[in-house]
């Protein structure tokens, strides 16, 4: 079956412009993650989210980065005022429940200039 | 606070030869640690978790709660084991994940 899906693969802003990400989880899973992972670093926790509400937003780095799930199923993180330090390859991950395996996306690579 | 910590950041090991991965983490409650492979190429995906107590592709860890460690271990490395492995950590509510910074396996034939 389909796995999680990102998109997009990649992307490339301005500092200060706004981006959105998405991601498409398997279908049926009721936990989703968010992860920002920099170079040369482990993926690092921004948000949980069971079901359409944020169970843990605490990763979250400041109020610039924003996540949605609205359904459910697709989740969307958004980032205002994107800084040079924003620049790092975002990773989704979903689950059945949250003690279970965690299947990551892709990830989508953001570069702010 | 760094919660889980691989020292090595690369180990290179010969075909055949036994390979440790180090893990420790600093967590005082009941925590459920992993390990999740990344090969060339692909997508980071879960090699094996301490409740499960399982060999997956001859890797086996064993959670030493008095030496807060989760070492990764393989008796004989294979040229297909050579990838970037990362230690996790969640707490008992699953809510938050940590990861460790990685270690990277190269396996000379």
């Amino acid at each position: 079956g389909a796995g999680v899906s990102q998109t997009p693969s990649n992307k490339v802003t301005e500092k200060g412009k706004y981006v959105e990400l998405r991601c498409d989880p398997i279908s049926g899973h009721t936990a989703l993650y968010w992860y920002r992972q920099s170079l040369g670093q482990g993926p690092e926790f921004l948000i949980y989210f069971q079901g359409t509400g944020a169970a843990d937003d605490s990763g979250l780095p400041n109020d610039r980065f924003f996540a949605v799930r609205p359904e459910g199923s697709v989740s969307t993180l958004k980032i205002q005022r994107t800084e040079r330090g924003d620049s790092a390859v975002y990773l989704c991950a979903s689950s059945w429940d949250s003690y279970n395996e965690q299947f990551f996306g892709p990830g989508t690579r953001l570069t702010v200039l | 606070a760094q919660r889980v910590t691989q020292p090595e950041k690369l180990l290179s090991v010969f075909k055949g030869a036994p390979v440790e991965l180090k893990c420790n983490y600093s967590y005082s409650g009941s925590p459920e640690l992993f390990w999740y492979v990344q090969y060339s190429r692909q997508r980071l995906q879960l090699l094996l978790r301490h409740i499960s107590r399982e060999s997956i592709k001859g890797f086996t860890a064993d959670l030493n709660k008095g030496e807060t460690s989760f070492h990764l271990k393989k008796p004989f490395a294979q040229e297909e084991d050579s990838a970037m492995y990362y230690c996790a950590l969640s707490y008992d509510t699953g809510n938050q994940f940590y990861f460790g910074t990685g270690t990277s396996l190269t396996v000379i034939p």
